[in-house]
């Protein structure tokens, strides 16, 4: 089944500790994007990446890291999370001819 | 940049009759696509409905319709006979042609009252 998974779903942290929320794809998609969701705001993009090894800053880079070693992957990294961080992620993928993009789960993040 | 505007933070219709769910947008580009994502209590993005600027014709998928307005830069969602199930979040978002930058309004939520 084509799909994109995110792990974990839920994760309640506190400040400063350190955190990686994966996400893979199985449709050999090369285009990934990392978005947060807030109330009022809609989803915003985090950062994105076009291919293996290139990566790009979306609207709210502040705070995140990214990775793409492999075309399936595509974690986000927290080095120091902080509560302006607790959020609703998604992670999603799609061809870079096409305009449609496949949504994962979601990952809420609560940070005390 | 395009920036997507949903006015209607909130909406309510009742079961069988029709509901429209505004949208506006801006952008300098001449091609680009727009969406209507559906996020039901499941947290899931679901694509609705699918438009590409080039078309003149709307979209439609079911009991869901676009009214697309190129020249006024208008994109509303229709739901006829909306059923329970429609209760949901709903999200504008457009993406310039061969992009990939998808861009999202602060979405709508509409309720479906029995």
């Amino acid at each position: 089944e084509a799909q994109v998974t995110q792990n974990p779903r839920y994760l309640i942290t506190v400040t400063g500790k350190k955190l990686t929320v994966t996400c893979s794809q199985n449709m050999n998609h090369e285009y990934m994007s990392w978005y947060r969701q807030d109330p009022g705001l809609g989803l915003r993009q985090i950062y994105y990446s076009m291919n293996v090894e290139v990566t790009d800053k979306g609207d709210v880079p502040e705070g995140y890291k990214v990775s793409r070693k492999e075309k399936r992957n595509f974690p986000l990294i927290l080095e120091s999370p902080s509560p302006n961080q607790t959020s609703l992620y998604f992670c999603a993928s799609s061809l870079v001819s096409s305009p449609e993009q496949y949504f994962g789960p979601g990952t809420r993040l609560t940070v005390t | 940049a395009q920036t997507v505007t949903q006015s209607q933070p909130e909406m309510s219709v009742q079961e069988a009759e029709t509901v429209t769910l505004s949208c506006t947008y801006d952008t300098s580009e001449n091609n680009y696509y727009l969406f209507w994502y559906k996020q039901p209590p499941s947290r899931q993005m679901i694509l609705v409905i699918r438009q590409e600027a080039y078309k003149q014709q709307n979209a439609t998928e079911n009991r869901f319709s676009v009214n697309f307005q190129k020249a006024a830069k208008s994109f509303s969602l229709k739901i006829s006979d909306s059923q329970l199930g429609d209760t949901a979040m709903y999200f504008c978002a457009s993406e310039q042609y061969n992009n990939n930058d998808m861009r999202f309004g602060a979405g709508t939520r509409l309720t479906v009252k029995p």
